[in-house]
C-alpha cells in the first residue's frame, strides 16, 4: 500500500521564477492539502483539494495555487518566487468525511531552495 | 497570531523515564487535538489525538491529557526509549474547520 508521494524531493530557483510540485495520496484517500514548513517552525496550513476544488486556503497570496486530478493527486504552483518562499512543501492526504476529524497521512515532503 | 504553541523547543530525557510535551492553544473553537512525530528527511507520523469531550486518551506508551479550561494539553511517554527522540508537532482542528494548526514542534532526544 503506497503511501504519499511527492516530487521532487529538493529543488533549487531563483527569484521570479516558477515552481511546480506534485503529489501523489495514499491509496483510498480522496483530499489532499498542503502545508509550507520554514526552518524552526510547524508546518502551515496553504490549502485542502477536494473533488478537483480548493475547499479551503490559509493565509498565502495568490502566488500560492493549486489543482487537483480526478485520480486524486494534486500539484502546487508557486509564481514569482521569493526568497522566502524557500521551505519544506509537505502533502497530507486524508479522507474527506464531511464533519468528521481525520488524522492526515504526510509525504516527506519537497525542499525548496530560492536563491 | 500563534493559536497553537509548543514552548519548550526542546527537552532531553533519559531512556525508561517520562517524557512530557506541553502545547498551549487560544482558539476556544479547538474541538480535536493530534500529535505528530518526525524524524529527519522525513514528514510528520501520526502519534495520538483526542476529542475536546475527553480528558485523556492512552495508547501504549503514549498518553495525552487535555485540560479544557486551561487549554493545554500534553503528551507523556512511559517509558521513553531511544526510537522516540524526534520532532513532535501538536496540532489542533475544529471539525467544521477540517484544517489543522500545528505548532512549531519540540525536539525529543532520549539518551541511552
Amino acid at each position: 500500500d503506497a503511501g504519499v508521494t511527492q516530487s521532487p524531493t529538493h529543488l533549487i530557483k531563483t527569484r521570479g521564477q516558477q515552481v511546480t510540485l506534485r503529489c501523489s495520496p495514499k491509496s483510498g484517500h480522496d483530499t489532499v492539502s498542503w502545508y509550507q514548513q520554514a526552518l524552526g517552525q510547524g508546518p502551515q496550513f496553504i490549502f485542502q483539494y477536494y473533488e478537483e476544488e480548493e475547499r479551503q486556503r490559509g493565509n498565502f497570496p495568490d502566488r500560492f495555487s493549486g489543482h487537483q486530478f480526478p485520480n486524486y493527486s494534486s500539484e502546487l504552483n508557486v509564481n514569482a518566487l521569493l526568497l522566502g518562499d524557500s521551505a519544506l512543501y509537505l502533502c497530507a492526504s486524508s479522507l474527506f468525511m464531511g464533519a468528521t476529524n481525520e488524522k492526515l497521512f504526510f509525504g516527506s515532503g519537497t525542499q525548496l531552495s530560492v536563491l | 497570531d500563534q493559536q497553537v504553541k509548543q514552548n519548550s523547543p526542546s527537552l532531553s530525557v533519559q531512556e525508561g523515564r517520562i517524557s512530557i510535551l506541553n502545547c498551549d492553544y487560544t482558539n476556544s473553537m479547538f474541538d480535536y487535538f493530534l500529535w505528530y512525530k518526525k524524524y529527519p528527511a522525513e514528514g510528520p507520523t501520526f502519534l495520538i489525538s483526542i476529542s475536546s469531550i475527553k480528558d485523556k486518551n492512552e495508547d501504549g506508551r503514549f498518553t495525552v491529557f487535555l485540560n479544557k479550561s486551561a487549554k493545554h494539553l500534553s503528551l507523556h511517554i512511559v517509558p521513553s526509549q531511544p526510537g522516540d527522540s524526534a520532532v513532535y508537532f501538536c496540532a489542533a482542528t475544529n471539525t467544521n474547520a477540517g484544517k489543522s494548526t500545528f505548532g512549531d514542534g519540540t525536539t525529543l532526544t532520549v539518551k541511552p
